[in-house]
């Protein structure tokens, strides 16, 4: 059964600060890896999408990478923004999405 | 172009009644998939829909059902609410099936079962 972990919970920095976000799945027979960002009440905003036969992705200062072998993704969030405070979900894709439970991240100026 | 919406965005609901979703995937998108998100559980699959097709079903009873439209426009209907429903419900659509495909996320349905 495939189960997905991010680490840390929660991170809490000051603006500027460079960020990694880990991501952890039991299964490596995933179609891709897609790391998504919730505002409070809120849906869902895709953030990058890593095809399974990828290793990093890149928009703006967001960069993910996924090394399929080990079972691991990061999220790379380059000089951080109090904007960026969110919770952010990594997600792999077999016939559906399985979510991690997120790591909650605050940005403070 | 317009993104998933999804309709009503909030509702509150008693125990034994039943409730529609509604949700419109982005243009040209024919994959539908609905997911619940609750604080205990975190975010679980639903269903998949795909060409008025269900393609694929997550571990939910089956007061919890679905349909698609040959808009791809879909529908999910919780029959007999129980306390445990409340949750926020989120579709999200795919050009083709889910499997292999980014999936885009509309802003939810807030369900309150009181």
């Amino acid at each position: 059964k495939q189960e997905v972990t991010q680490i840390p919970a929660a991170l809490s920095v000051p603006e500027g600060e460079n960020l990694v976000l880990n991501c952890s799945f039991t299964d490596s027979a995933i179609y891709n890896l897609q790391w998504f960002r919730q505002d409070p009440g809120k849906g869902l905003t895709s953030l990058l999408l890593i095809q399974s036969s990828q290793r990093e992705q890149t928009s703006g200062r967001l960069n993910a990478s996924l090394d399929k072998s080990s079972g691991r993704s990061t999220l790379y969030i380059a000089a951080s923004q109090p904007g960026d405070s969110a919770t952010y979900l990594c997600a792999v894709n077999t016939d559906k999405l399985i979510f991690g439970t997120g790591t909650r991240l605050q940005v403070f100026p | 172009k317009a993104g998933v919406t999804q309709t009503p965005r909030y509702l509150i609901k008693t125990r034994g009644q039943q409730v529609t979703l509604s949700c419109s995937p982005i243009s040209g998108h024919r994959s539908v998939s609905w997911y619940q998100q609750t604080p205990g559980q975190g975010l679980q699959f639903l269903f998949e829909y795909f060409s008025e097709t269900q393609r694929n079903k997550g571990n939910f009873p089956g007061r919890f059902s679905g349909r698609q439209f040959s808009n791809s426009r879909s529908e999910m209907n919780v029959s007999t609410l129980e306390l445990g429903d409340s949750a926020l419900y989120l579709c999200a659509s795919s050009l083709g099936l889910a499997g292999g495909d980014e999936q885009f996320f509309g802003p939810g349905t807030r369900l309150t079962v009181l």
